[in-house]
Parts: C-alpha cells; structure tokens; sequence
C-alpha cells in the first residue's frame, strides 16, 4: 500500500513568518493530495487540496505544490498568525472511489506572537 | 445540515469490558473510516468501508477489535477486553461518492481504567 511520511513533526515560526511542511509518498497512481488541519480539541478540517495534474494551487496565504517525479508535496503558509497554530496532515489517495486516504503522522505548527 | 455524529463524546471503562462506539455518518455518504489517535500522536488507520465493497480491516490492531456497517449507514467500533493502551480518541469519517474529502466526527475519548 501507500507510505505518506511528513517531516517535520514539530515546527515553530514567529508571526509573520513562512511555514513549509513537507510529504513525501511511495504508490505513484496517488493522484490526489488533501492537507488537514486540526486544531487543539477539534476534528480535522480539509484547508486545501490538488490533484496530480497541476502543479500548485493557492488559497489566499495558503499553497500546496506538487512533484511528480520525486512524488513529494508541500504545504506552504505565509504571513503566519498564532490563529494557524495547530497540528497539519497531509495525505494521498488514488483517487479512485474504491481507495482510501493516507495521512501522514502530523507536523504540530506553532506560531509565536 | 448535520455533520458526521459520534457516540458517545467521552467514555470511561473498566479494563476487560467491552465498549461500543457509534458513528452516523452524513447521509448519503458512501465510504466511511475510522481512525484513533492517542495523545499528541498522528492519524492510526483501522478500518474503511466503500459501499457494498469488502471493508479494508487492515489498520485493526487486533482480533479484539472489530466493525460493521449496517445498511450502508451507521457504523459500529467494538472492542473487546478493552486494555489501558486503548485509551485513544476514536475518529470517524465520511465521504461521498465521487469525492475522496473526509469529513470528520468529533471523535470519542476512550478512557481504560
């Protein structure tokens, strides 16, 4: 099956700050990476997605890039703010209904005032 | 409209009890998971359900824990002589079909006394 590794596990910056979390997976028919955010005592939230026919996708200080030869993903969070403290999951997923996701074991982003 | 829903929030027991778990997924939804996560740790696959296909046990820890599904809805987590290193929050998730997007309960806390 899929292998997901994250990296970090604990990441701290100070407000303002960029923050890079990174993925790396093992099954190349994955085709589609979700990234998580779960904040202290809540569930886990969908923050962003992107399939394996683009590139990058962006959401406002929020992007994911993707590499498809080094199947490696990152998530990218600029002008950190103490509200984006919290634990992040990226995961894969064939894409196929029949498949299930893959999370990988979590980056715990702390953000300093 | 209604989310995923977990029962019950919080459940404390006795070591060598046997505990249920209840999940109602959102209606509709055809892939159910379930997933633990001990303190300050990561996402622990156990078990995925896709609509009339055979569920994928292969994250269940042992033969003490099971799961059903009933009539493509609620699911059921049961574990059985529950032992102190079950103590975890259980999560469930839903997705509908064509979407690979899990959504999350809110989980249960497990506690083994």
């Amino acid at each position: 099956g899929e292998n997901v590794e994250q990296h970090p596990s604990t990441l701290s910056v100070q407000e303002g700050d960029s923050a890079v979390i990174k993925c790396t997976y093992s099954d190349s028919a994955s085709n589609y990476f979700p990234w998580y955010k779960q904040e202290l005592g809540k569930r886990p939230q969908l923050i962003i997605d992107i399939r394996s026919n683009v590139g990058e996708k962006k959401d406002q200080r929020i992007a994911v890039t993707l590499n498809k030869t080094a199947k490696h993903f990152s998530l990218h969070i600029t002008e950190t703010q103490p509200e984006d403290s919290a634990v992040y999951f990226c995961a894969a997923h064939r894409g196929s209904t029949l498949g299930r996701l893959y999370f990988g074991r979590g980056t715990q982003l702390t953000v300093w005032p | 409209g209604a989310g995923v829903s977990q029962s019950p929030s919080n459940k404390v027991t006795e070591k060598g009890k046997d505990v249920e778990l209840r999940c109602d997924p959102i209606s509709g939804h055809t892939a159910l998971y379930w997933y633990r996560q001990s303190l300050g740790q990561g996402l622990e696959f156990l078990i995925y359900f896709q609509g009339n296909s055979a569920p994928d046990k292969s994250g269940l820890p042992s033969d003490r824990f099971s799961a059903e599904r009933t009539g493509g809805s609620v699911s059921t987590l049961t574990i059985q002589r529950t032992q102190q290193e079950d103590s975890a929050v259980y999560l469930c998730a839903s997705s509908p079909k064509g979407s690979t997007e899990a959504f999350f309960g809110q989980g249960t806390r497990l506690t083994v006394v």
